[in-house]
């Protein structure tokens, strides 16, 4: 039979805007998140990750943010570019052996308007 | 540093045959993971490799398969190809311990 696309959520912001994108994990054996932006034809590129000691993780124009009691991940990118227009996938990682093993999240599609 | 290198970028198969691809990771990652990207499914975690050896498994059925040579250097085969192998595959390396993985552009595999 035919196959269901996932439906990802989308966020659309003017160049400029600050971005936040949410994601919500379900291992709670979770100790490593990693954020990933894959543009049209290429490979997820890593943006920023962040352990599971820690609630906050800043970058070059991003955020991370944890959020351990309610299983939930959330992405800031300051001053929005157009450049930055992509799908963003969190992932996540139970540790241990399984550190070669991350689980995604169905991603979310940013698009940037200049 | 030269990034991951997955060859062929683009395949197309008909169903019931057998495919292989290759991914080169990077220099001194040890660690190589395969990940199966499609519209319905998203991104799922195939197989990892580490030191030669299998070190973890996803859920997919026994023909889809892999392995890594000595060089770190790995590759997935895939038997009895069906329509819903369609997919970009994608494999990333890391150092071990927790680090990031580094992927590569994939091989879009397409089966009529």
């Amino acid at each position: 039979g035919e196959s269901v696309g996932l439906h990802l959520p989308t966020l659309s912001v003017q160049e400029g805007d600050n971005s936040i994108i949410n994601c919500a994990y379900s291992n709670s054996a979770s100790d490593y998140f990693i954020w990933y932006k894959q543009e049209s034809g290429k490979g997820p590129q890593f943006i920023i990750d962040i352990r599971s000691n820690m609630d906050k993780r800043q970058g070059q124009r991003v955020t991370v943010l944890l959020n351990k009691t309610v299983k939930h991940l959330s992405l800031q990118i300051a001053a929005t570019q157009p450049g930055d227009s992509a799908v963003y996938f969190c992932a996540e990682n139970a540790g241990g052996t399984s550190y070669g093993k991350l689980t995604f999240g169905q991603g979310t599609i940013l698009t940037v308007h200049p | 540093k030269a990034g991951v290198t997955q060859t062929p970028r683009y395949l197309i198969k008909t169903r019931g045959q057998q495919v292989t691809l290759s991914c080169s990771p990077i220099s001194g990652h040890r660690s190589v993971s395969w990940y199966q990207q499609t519209p319905g499914q998203g991104l799922q975690f195939l197989f990892e490799y580490f030191s030669e050896t299998q070190r973890n498994k996803g859920n997919f059925p026994g023909r889809f398969s892999g392995r890594q040579f000595s060089n770190s250097r790995s590759e997935m085969n895939v038997s009895t190809l069906e329509l819903g192998d369609s997919a970009l595959y994608l494999c990333a390396s890391s150092i071990p311990a927790g680090n990031e993985q580094f992927f590569g552009p994939g091989t879009r595999l397409t089966v009529l």
